[in-house]
């Protein structure tokens, strides 16, 4: 079954950290390129950010550049997103997606994570 | 950055109508690399359609995409009790950042 999961999300005040993790199964998760998605309580979709299959690149939403990071270990089947300098608006729900295509970059979001919950609040 | 904008913001149908949904993207979408997800209370979105107009997998023929350039469309022929949710179109053109339309609720009626 081809799935992902995502964990460590949490309250923490404004300026901490927090480090999501992303668990993928099901698919040879070295072939594909992975994304971050967040979504605030009550909006829209939001795109943070993008790491190639084989960690070769990655952008980042103007929001998050310079705060956020993403990476990936291949042998672990595991996605990362490492968050610094919290603000408030980064309270979300974080969803991890998968790329449709092998080795691609351009290409639909087709397997979405349920989500994990980032509140940041003093 | 292309802006997506969808519209209606909400559409009130009943089960068996007609949904039509409209994208309209800011500048032109690089190789008509848009796609449409659904979402339902407390879920993950799901793909619909990628490429403007290809289902993906296991998506019922009721849900066709049509459109190339900066206009696209999701069309639901027939709506079924399962298919009342916000739906929201992305380009994944050949440059980041990845955008979202703001959404249309598709209600009912």
């Amino acid at each position: 079954q081809v799935q992902v999961v995502e964990s460590g999300g949490g309250v923490v005040q404004p300026g901490g950290s927090l480090r999501l993790s992303c668990a993928a199964s099901g698919f040879t998760f070295w072939s594909y390129g992975m994304h971050w998605v967040r979504q605030a309580p009550g909006k829209g979709l939001e795109w943070v950010a993008f790491i190639h299959y084989d960690g070769s690149d990655k952008y980042y939403a103007d929001s998050v550049k310079g705060r956020f990071t993403i990476s990936r270990d291949n042998s672990k089947s595991m996605l990362y997103l490492q968050m610094n300098s919290l603000r408030t608006e980064d309270t979300a729900v974080y969803y991890c997606a998968k790329v449709f295509c092998t080795t691609g970059t351009f290409c639909a979001l087709d397997i979405w994570g349920q989500g994990t919950m980032v509140t940041v609040s003093s | 950055e292309i802006v997506l904008t969808q519209s209606p913001g909400t559409l009130s149908l009943s089960p068996g109508e007609r949904a039509t949904l409209s994208c309209r993207a800011s500048q032109s979408v690089s190789r008509s690399y848009l796609a449409w997800y659904q979402q339902k209370p407390g879920q993950a979105p799901r793909l619909l359609i990628y490429g403007a107009s290809s289902r993906a997998t296991g998506i019922p023929d009721r849900f066709s995409g049509s459109g190339s350039g900066t206009d696209f469309t999701l069309t639901i022929s027939r709506l079924e009790p399962e298919d009342f949710a916000v739906y929201y179109c992305q380009q994944y053109g050949s440059s980041f950042p990845l955008t979202f339309g703001g959404g249309t609720k598709v209600e009912i009626k």
